[in-house]
């Protein structure tokens, strides 16, 4: 059975901490691995990650895998309270279109 | 361009009672996805289609639960009788390339 497994399950920090979140990932055939983002609605995309050491980033959001560690880690710098949010990672397998995600990061981010 | 739509956005409803759960995903999106989402389980795909067919549908509970997806913008998931242990938010998610894919608001499902 495919596993996501994300660490911390939460974490409390101050405005303008550098976080970083990580998921784990044993799966059959990996294709992708993908990070979202829920607030209190919708997950919301944010990044798809297919090689190996290539960083993807997106301000002050960035996110790194590592296929043979089978792992990857989002990193959050200078974070805001706007950052408050559960952080999802997901990994795509195989011929299929399914994601199996992992129960989420949720961080908070105070004053 | 809208995002994918689902209504209603909350359903309270009795047990045993028939409820009935709809989705409009994003124009030109192929494959359409939905998923349960709780605080034990997270977040579980249920069944997804593709050009309106469904092609995976093991994470659907059990018989209670149905979906269907009539034409190319619009699909729903029926369960029949509710339970209790049916309360959860359902996401609807459309994608144009199999594997990004774009959610809907929820439909927030509490079964007394």
């Amino acid at each position: 059975e495919d596993k996501v497994v994300q660490s911390p399950l939460s974490l409390v920090v101050h405005e303008g901490d550098t976080v970083t979140l990580n998921c784990s990932y044993e799966v059959t055939n990996f294709r992708s691995l993908l990070w979202y983002k829920q607030e209190k609605k919708a997950p919301t995309f944010l990044f798809m990650l297919t090689s190996s050491g290539i960083e993807k980033k997106s301000g002050r959001l960035s996110s790194i895998l590592d296929k043979k560690e089978l792992f990857s880690i989002l990193n959050i710098t200078a974070t805001q309270t706007g950052d408050s949010a559960v952080y999802l990672c997901a990994v795509s397998t195989g011929t299929a279109s399914k994601l199996t995600f992992g129960t989420g990061t949720r961080l908070q981010v105070t004053l | 361009d809208a995002g994918v739509i689902q209504s209603p956005r909350h359903e309270v409803t009795e047990m045993g009672q028939e409820v009935t759960l709809r989705c409009k995903p994003i124009s030109g999106h192929d494959y359409l996805f939905w998923y349960r989402q709780t605080m034990m389980r997270g977040l579980e795909l249920l069944i997804y289609f593709n050009n309106n067919v469904p092609i995976d549908d093991s994470g659907m509970p059990e018989d209670r639960f149905s979906a269907k997806m009539p034409n190319a913008s619009f699909s729903t998931l029926k369960i029949q009788p509710s339970e209790p242990r049916d309360s959860a938010v359902y996401f609807c998610a459309s994608s144009r390339d199999r594997v990004i894919q774009y959610f809907g608001p929820g439909t927030r499902l509490t079964v007394l």
